[in-house]
């Protein structure tokens, strides 16, 4: 069945440092891709999406390239702020016209001033 | 309403005793999504609705779950005789369609502990 996989957190950087949180998914066919991001206290939303391979997605500064070949959609950020500290998903959905998403375990992010 | 409401945010039960949970989703959207998520696990599918009808209930863990909706608005999951084992935050996502490619908005979730 589909599976995504993402590192393992708690990440904890500085400000104004790179970031990458890797994820990698399986899946038949051809998934789109998604980050979403759940900031303290509130509810998971939508980061960015791809919906085929080599899209790009990009908002907020963060940017993930579908990368059908090493079954990747890794998350970047070239300078990282406090308010970046949330915990990240990533998730994939099967496009066989089933509406459900597979999700990662999450990876919290906190940013040190 | 402005986003997705659950209530209750938290709740304490004891095992054996039924629990329900809402969940009101964004005004006019006609899709709507259960999760689940253990501690330390990713989010587990449980169930989505299309209007008032669930197309698919194949991640009910058991029969002791159950959900419905009504006027293509709220919903209510049921877990009757609880077990510590349903221990989780529970959450809700509604869209205006049911196409994941739109994205879902989610709720804050309930957070259920049965003790």
């Amino acid at each position: 069945g589909d599976s995504v996989t993402q590192m393992e957190g708690p990440v904890t950087l500085s400000e104004e440092a790179f970031l990458t949180i890797n994820c990698t998914y399986t899946a038949t066919g051809y998934p789109s891709l998604f980050w979403y991001v759940q900031y303290p206290g509130e509810g998971l939303q939508l980061l960015l999406k791809a919906t085929k391979a080599d899209d790009k997605g990009s908002n907020k500064g963060f940017e993930a390239t579908y990368r059908k070949e090493t079954t990747s959609f890794h998350l970047e950020k070239g300078s990282v702020q406090v308010s970046d500290s949330a915990v990240y998903f990533c998730a994939l959905s099967d496009n066989f016209g089933n509406e459900k998403l597979t999700f990662g375990t999450g990876t919290r992010l906190t940013i040190i001033p | 309403g402005a986003g997705v409401s659950q209530s209750p945010s938290n709740k304490v039960t004891e095992k054996g005793k039924d629990v329900e949970l809402r969940c009101d989703p964004i005004s006019g959207h006609t899709a709507l999504y259960w999760y689940r998520q253990r501690l330390g696990q990713g989010l587990e599918f449980l169930i989505y609705f299309q209007g008032n009808s669930a197309p698919d209930k194949s991640g009910l863990p058991s029969d002791r779950f159950s959900a419905e909706r009504t006027g293509e608005s709220v919903s209510t999951l049921t877990i009757q005789r609880t077990q510590q084992e349903d221990s989780a935050v529970y959450l809700c996502a509604s869209s205006l369609e049911a196409d994941s490619s739109l994205g879902y908005t989610f709720g804050s979730g309930t957070r259920l502990t049965v003790v």
